[in-house]
Parts: structure tokens; sequence; C-alpha cells
């Protein structure tokens, strides 16, 4: 199975901050790679998709970047609705894997 | 829109089965522009892709736990469906189910989750 490793595991930031969270696969994956936020209570959300495209319906703050084995996610300017956890996902082989998450608290 | 809502026990005993139903609203069940997939997160740990149903019928499963896992659906209730067999200890999670796009495999929507705990 493909290894995806998330740093940090958890951050502490501010209303404001711009924050990067780093995705790491242990091979190639080209750019099959996908971020989701996730709350406790609540249905995941996805984010990004194919490494850098934005779903719909996401707000600009939030891009993705990478190709390969190394990717990033940026939320350009935290607001108080992204405290929450984010994972990313390989879909280049099977079975899909994800990253462990990464906490984003206050 | 899209809505997906799971269901069931959320206390099953060791070695038995647990059974969930995620009912799907806002959109035609048999659309081919995705399938339907399953997902769980233990405590404390990351995501895990369980399986996924296509509405070719075809069935994809983690290897490991593709010997005690089956997911079906019922077209006419707009409802699929998660078993898992001889549970133990370690299948204690928040099971999710979820939409997939079948080219690139993304999942959204998902569910809110159900929580399901192992215990005697």
């Amino acid at each position: 199975d493909i290894q995806m490793t998330q740093s940090p595991s958890s951050l502490s930031a501010s209303v404001g901050d711009r924050i990067t969270i780093t995705c790491r696969a242990s091979q190639s994956i080209s750019n099959y790679l996908n971020w989701y936020q996730h709350k406790p209570g609540k249905a995941p959300k996805l984010l990004i998709y194919a490494s850098s495209y934005l779903q719909g319906g996401v707000s600009s703050r939030f891009s993705g970047s990478g190709s390969g084995t190394d990717f990033t996610l940026t939320i350009g300017s935290l607001q108080p609705e992204d405290f929450a956890t984010y994972s990313c996902q390989q879909t280049y082989i099977s079975p899909w894997t994800f990253g462990q998450g990464t906490k984003v608290d206050i | 829109h899209l809505q997906l809502q799971e269901s069931g026990p959320g206390l099953v005993k060791p070695s038995e089965t647990l059974s969930l139903t995620c009912t799907v609203s806002g959109g035609s069940f048999n659309n081919l522009t995705y399938y339907w997939a399953w997902v769980r997160q233990p405590p404390g740990k990351g995501l895990e892709w369980i399986g996924s149903l296509y509405s070719s019928g075809n069935t994809y499963y983690n290897p490991s736990l593709k010997s005690r896992v089956t997911i079906s659906a019922d077209t006419s209730k707009n409802q699929f469906y998660l078993i898992l067999n001889s549970v133990t200890a370690a299948d204690t999670a928040v099971y999710f189910c979820a939409s997939g796009n079948p080219v690139r495999n993304w999942l959204d929507p998902w569910g809110q989750g159900t929580l399901v705990t192992v215990s005697a």
C-alpha cells in the first residue's frame, strides 16, 4: 500500500494566519491527491482534488500544489470555521490511502 | 444536491456482524457519474478506505478487510449497505458513507458518520 505521511500532526494558529500542511507519498502518485476537511460529528468535506483543483463552493483561501511525492495544502488567511482536521488521500493505486490527519486549532 | 446518511447499531459484540445502511437523497442512485463507498476512522487514527460499489455492480475492497466485508445496494430504496463479519475491538470506528468520482476517485459528498463500538 502507498503510505501517506502528513506534517505536522497538529498545529496551533490564529485567525488571519497563513498555514501550510504537507503530505508526502511513499511513491510517486502523479497528481492523484485530494484534500479533505473534517470536524467532529460533521461530514468530511472535499476541498481540493487532483492536487490543485478547488472543489466547487470551497473558499479561494484554500489552495493545493504538488506532484509526484510531495504535496501541500495552504490556507491563505485562517478563518474561525477553518479550525478542523485536514487529511490527504491518494487515489493513484488501490487501496486508496489517507494521511493520518493534521489538526489545526487555535 | 446529493446527501448521504448512515444508520445502524452503535454497539456490536465481538465476533458478530456489523451492518450499516447509507441512505442517499437528492440525486439518482443509479447515476453513472459517481459510485458508493465506505470509509472508517478508528479513534485517534486516520481515515481508512473500506471499499466501493460501482453502478455496474462491481465492488472493490481494501485487501486488509476483503475477507470480511461486503458492500451491496438496494436501488429501489436508494440505499447501500456495509456488512463486516467477525468484528473485533479493532473495528471500533466512526463509519462514513460517501459518493465517489469514478475517474479520479475523490469522495464527495460524505455522510456525517456513525460511531460503531465493538464491545461485549
